[in-house]
């Protein structure tokens, strides 16, 4: 059974970096094909693609942040990392982590979400 | 960028109606879309995968359909526990891409 789940603070301040974690069960990132995704989605807003990393360490990133965001991978934790640089309010949001099996790029299960809300 | 641009943006329906959400992608993906519910204060839950495969445990009632840029999801008896919000997403390349999500609640 594939489970996910994310974990980091819940308030950040302006400017601050926002660091998360998914911490993952049920596969392996070292399985080829594999990936996990970050999704975001502002209150009452629709959801946004942040990033992905697969299995082979290739890693893609959204436009809108991708000067902010980094994504990295522990396959031995089974832990993938979300850092997101110079957190400013609009990006109070939920944070999401999912899985991605192999041969497809769409997100099969996620995580159960963390809520970040930026203010000083 | 692809756009994914969904319809209607809300709709209210009844226990037991058809329902059906549709998806323009701004150009052609194949048959590179995921449809996924959410409620509210949950995370989203995978559907359909490539335009019409339901995803492993998910009720027949639901059903995917369409290729290159229309897409739509059908729901073709609505039940109590269906009444959330419904995305779709294209895969077809880089950056991954959403609707803005069409929202079904109680007439």
């Amino acid at each position: 059974q594939i489970t996910l789940k994310e974990s980091g603070p819940t308030l950040v301040k302006p400017t601050q970096t926002l660091t998360l974690t998914c911490t993952f069960s049920g596969f392996s990132l070292s399985t080829r094909g594999v990936g996990v995704g970050w999704i975001r989605q502002p209150p009452g807003k629709a959801l946004e693609w942040l990033a992905l990393i697969y299995w082979n360490d290739d890693k893609r990133y959204g436009p809108s942040l991708k000067s902010r965001v980094t994504v990295t991978k522990d396959t031995s934790r089974n832990r993938v990392v979300l850092a997101l640089t110079n957190m400013g309010p609009l990006d109070t949001a939920t944070y999401y982590c999912a899985h991605i099996p192999t041969g497809d790029i769409a997100f099969d299960l996620w995580g159960q979400g963390t809520k970040v809300t930026v203010s000083s | 960028d692809i756009q994914m641009t969904q319809s209607p943006s809300s709709l209210s329906a009844s226990v037991g109606d058809r329902v059906t959400i549709t998806c323009r992608a701004s150009q052609d993906i194949s048959n590179w879309v995921a449809w996924y519910q959410q409620k509210p204060e949950k995370a989203p839950k995978s559907l359909i995968y490539a335009a019409s495969s339901l995803q492993s445990g998910v009720p027949s009632r639901f059903s995917g359909s369409g290729s290159g840029t229309e897409f739509a999801l059908t729901i073709s008896s609505l039940q109590p526990e269906d009444f959330a919000t419904y995305y779709c997403q294209q895969y077809n390349s880089y950056p991954l891409t959403f609707g803005g999500g069409t929202t079904v609640d109680i007439k």
